[in-house]
């Protein structure tokens, strides 16, 4: 089966340029999950949508960053305009819906970002 | 303000040993505990849960213990294998599908 799917793997970019982050969840999967890692601050959450929609968007640092899931299969993280402190590995994950609190995120490979 | 705490940032074992990670946490509301493992260039893959009505729980190599009252979970690895190498992070939830929330992970290099 295939798992949550990241693209790109790698973004190099310049300052100001505009930037977007692609993720396909796990097919069946009904939660999905932003997150950015960087040294400082280890893995922190960004945003999490439940069957499509934004359920939470506080981890967003600032108006730069927006996040789309126009459906169940495909979910976007944007930066508009991008600066160097964006530079991070960003990671999408998927749950299956599920009461149970031991219900596993099960995570892509990420996207690591550089901006110079 | 850290509400999951992994407070060694590396830990150094020889094979055969057992490794034992530690995690602490702050928020009583918590009720859900998992491990991750997460290897350079792939994302984190979930290793063993545990619920806070339990204080221990086993998967082969791989056993976590709970002490809530001391809000500290602990992941032992009997025997360490080099496969086992990696990032481990705490993470803790209080129900359901909410968000997991992330301790700053530990590395674990196994010596052969």
């Amino acid at each position: 089966d295939a798992g949550v799917i990241q693209s790109p793997r790698h973004e190099v970019t310049e300052m100001g340029q505009e930037v977007t982050l692609r993720c396909k969840p796990i097919s069946g999967h009904n939660s999905l999950f932003w997150y950015r890692q960087t040294m400082m601050r280890g893995l922190e959450l960004l945003i999490y949508f439940n069957n499509n929609v934004p359920i939470d968007d506080s981890g967003m640092p600032e108006d730069r960053f927006s996040a789309k899931m126009p459906n169940a299969s495909f979910s976007t993280l944007k930066i508009q305009p991008s600066e160097p402190r964006d530079s991070a590995v960003y990671f999408c994950a998927s749950s299956f819906p599920g009461r149970s609190g031991n219900q596993p995120q099960h995570f892509g490979d990420g996207t690591r970002l550089s901006i110079l | 303000d850290q509400q999951v705490k992994q407070n060694s940032p590396s830990l150094s074992v020889q094979e055969g040993r057992i490794s034992i990670l530690n995690c602490d946490y702050t928020n009583s509301m918590f009720d859900y505990f998992l491990w991750y493992k997460k290897y350079p260039a792939e994302g984190p893959t979930f290793l063993i849960s545990i619920s806070s009505i339990k204080d221990k729980n086993e998967d082969g190599r791989f056993t976590v213990f709970l002490n809530k009252s001391a809000k500290h979970l602990s992941l032992h690895i009997v025997p360490s294998q080099p496969g086992d190498s990696a990032v481990y992070f705490c993470a803790a939830r209080s129900s359901g599908n909410t968000p997991l929330v992330f301790g700053k992970g530990t590395r674990l290099s196994v010596i052969a």
